[in-house]
């Protein structure tokens, strides 16, 4: 079984500033990671994921996440960010036999002017 | 670009009463899924569906839900007889061979 721990429920920055949004993931076999946006009132847009090969990985408006096997994690940053990224951000995990998503908690990124 | 779409957007219905949530998928996908996200928690897997069978299903999958795919492109979810907790957003994802999941955009479901 899969598990996925966001550490931090809320993520408040001022525009511009660097973030970082922690995960962090446990699983006994090779797994898929993934964050998902969820602006509000929406449903879920794939950012960025990590199947294999390079552990950076670039997504969508600017984000990159980097995974780290031995810490078991998949950190998302953002170098500066901007008000329209204010949103809940899901980390998700898949692996092994079954095809199901393991989601964390959510962040709640809010940038202030 | 092709995007799974899911009807209706907003559901409203009486406790007991049935509700049929629909989606299409992205057409050449094989791996279906339907997730929960009750207000202000995070989302949860309820079924996902291959080769058309059930290929896993959460506990909170119960006898009440069903899932089906009555022809090529829509794939549906029935609430037999809702109940208050059964408030939440549902929604359909999809996938070709079982990585990334496409998500649509929801059917908020509200039981009174």
């Amino acid at each position: 079984a899969q598990s996925v721990t966001q550490l931090d429920s809320q993520v408040p920055v001022f525009e511009e500033a660097p973030v970082e949004l922690r995960c962090n993931y446990s699983s006994s076999v090779s797994v898929y990671l993934f964050w998902y946006v969820q602006y509000p009132n929406q449903g879920l847009q794939l950012l960025l994921k990590y199947l294999s090969g390079s552990t950076l990985v670039k997504g969508i408006n600017g984000f990159e996440a980097e995974f780290n096997k031995s810490q078991t994690s998949f950190h998302l940053r953002k170098p500066s960010v901007h008000i329209s990224d204010t949103a809940e951000y899901f980390c998700a995990v898949y692996g092994g036999s079954n095809y199901k998503l393991t989601f964390g908690k959510g962040t709640l990124l809010t940038v202030n002017p | 670009e092709p995007e799974v779409t899911q009807t209706p957007s907003h559901q409203v219905t009486q406790m007991g009463q049935e509700v049929i949530l629909r989606c299409v998928p992205i057409s050449n996908h094989l791996y279906f899924y339907w997730y929960r996200q009750i207000l202000g928690q995070k989302v949860e897997f309820l079924v996902s569906f291959y080769n058309n069978e059930i290929s896993e299903k959460s506990e909170i999958f119960d006898d009440q839900f069903s899932v089906e795919r009555p022809d090529g492109s829509n794939f549906t979810l029935k609430i037999r007889s809702t109940k208050l907790e059964d408030s939440a957003m549902y929604f359909c994802a999809s996938t070709y061979r079982g990585e990334t999941q496409y998500f649509g955009p929801g059917t908020r479901l509200l039981v009174l």
